[in-house]
């Protein structure tokens, strides 16, 4: 069944550890999507891409990093955590076209301690 | 600037009621999509209806329906006979139109969360 993934669901962490959230999706869709999302509040875009080798940065600055090697595969990555890094960070993709409509993980929430 | 703005935080409704849910949105491009996207608690954000602003006709899907005024920029959520799992918090979303590589990008409001009690 096609859909998008994330993993880990929860991770509670130390600071300036090194974290990778996954994401991947099997729709085969050429756009991904980082966001974040504090507890009951809006969503930030962070990272996009409309295609492998493509990354942009996005709307909220953020010390994250992501590539995007292959289509499915859209990692973000943490170099050192820290607690003002602790939110809920949300995977989309989307196929373009005429809606664009965006197709959602589940997403990672993230504590750093 | 888009920007996208819900002004209730926070609303409620009895089972079986109608509620709606209000958004408005500045954007200066001349056509552009309007998404309510709804995120239950711990569970993955959803698409609810989409509405293209070239459309006059309302766009409705069940007991979902809009009202696009696009001279208010205005584009409010009706959901009528209310479900227990209509219980979300919805968000509003204005999506970019060809400007600066960021085409199809969402603009997101600040949500509004329902409660629908029993």
């Amino acid at each position: 069944e096609a859909d998008i993934y994330q993993t880990p669901r929860y991770l509670v962490i130390g600071t300036g550890k090194k974290i990778t959230l996954e994401c991947s999706q099997t729709m085969g869709h050429d756009k991904m999507y980082w966001y974040q999302q504090d507890p009951g509040m809006e969503l930030h875009l962070i990272h996009y891409s409309y295609g492998v080798n493509s990354t942009e940065k996005g709307d909220l600055s953020s010390e994250s990093t992501v590539s995007r090697i292959r289509t499915e595969h859209f990692p973000l990555t943490l170099e050192s955590a820290r607690p003002s890094h602790t939110s809920q960070y949300l995977c989309a993709s989307s196929a373009g076209g005429r809606y664009n409509e965006q197709f959602f993980g589940p997403g990672t929430r993230l504590t750093v301690l | 600037a888009q920007t996208v703005t819900q002004s209730q935080p926070e609303m409620s409704v009895q089972e079986a009621e109608t509620v709606t849910l209000s958004c408005t949105y500045d954007t200066s491009e001349s056509n552009y999509y309007l998404f309510w996207y709804k995120q239950p608690p711990s569970r993955q954000m959803i698409l609810v209806i989409r509405q293209e602003a070239y459309k006059q006709q309302n766009a409705t899907e069940n007991r979902f329906s809009v009202n696009f005024q696009k001279a208010a920029k205005s584009f409010s959520l009706k959901i009528s006979d209310s479900q227990l799992g209509d219980t979300a918090m919805y968000f509003c979303a204005l999506s970019r139109g060809n400007y600066g590589g960021s085409q199809g990008n969402l603009i997101f409001g600040k949500g509004t969360k329902l409660s629908v009690k029993p």
